[in-house]
């Protein structure tokens, strides 16, 4: 059964600070996506990650992907109060439910100024 | 623009009532989700289907149950809303079976 942890699931950061959240998974899988929400609003896609090794980056974020670690990291550079979300990531699960996502429990990050 | 389209944002239904929550999708995608979100849980797979008629459970599938009739539409049903249910219900479709969803606004429901 496939169970994806992320960590943290609350980070407090100060403005101009660099961090990363973690997203591991359990079993073997080649295709992570990262979404962030907003309080009280629905799930927006931010990136998908289709390979080992692969990098994807927007403006102050940047996700990777080591499908042999089984671990995506989301970097976050040098962080202003916009990007102050939930993030989550989700892993697809290729087995008894083929192509359906499963989700970690979330990042909640709050940047203060 | 792509859309998925649950009908209401907000519901409030008393204990032992049958509830529909609607979702509607205009991109002709194969595939419709329902998932819940509470606080603490990330977002966890009641039902989901991958044509019309077909259902397959998810996670945590009781107390729910579902109804595909047409491709463009995906119900979830409570048959006897319980507190418990109390919660953010997400739905989302996807044109194949590798992820890429497209989540609809979500319906809070609360169960009194």
């Amino acid at each position: 059964e496939l169970k994806v942890e992320q960590n943290p699931l609350f980070l407090s950061m100060q403005e101009g600070k660099n961090y990363t959240i973690y997203c591991n998974y359990s079993t073997t899988s080649d295709r992570l996506y990262w979404y962030r929400q907003d309080p009280g609003k629905s799930l927006e896609s931010l990136f998908v990650l289709l390979s080992n090794g692969a990098v994807k980056q927007e403006g102050r974020l940047m996700a990777s992907l080591d499908t042999k670690a089984r671990l995506s990291t989301l970097h976050i550079t040098a962080a202003v109060h916009d990007l102050s979300a939930t993030y989550f990531c989700a892993v697809l699960n290729y087995g008894g439910s083929q192509g359906n996502l499963i989700f970690g429990k979330g990042t909640k990050l709050s940047v203060k100024p | 623009d792509v859309k998925v389209t649950q009908s209401s944002r907000y519901l409030v239904k008393r204990t032992g009532e049958k509830v529909f929550l609607e979702c509607v999708q205009d991109m002709d995608h194969e595939n419709m989700f329902w998932y819940r979100q509470d606080p603490g849980l990330g977002l966890r797979l009641i039902y989901f289907s991958y044509d019309v008629k077909m259902k397959e459970k998810g996670d945590i599938p009781e107390g729910y149950s579902v109804s595909r009739e047409k491709k463009e539409r995906f119900s979830l049903i409570l048959e006897s809303a319980s507190t418990n249910q109390t919660s953010m219900y997400l739905c989302a479709s996807s044109p194949d079976r590798g992820g890429g969803y497209t989540f609809g606004s979500g319906t809070r429901l609360t169960v009194v």
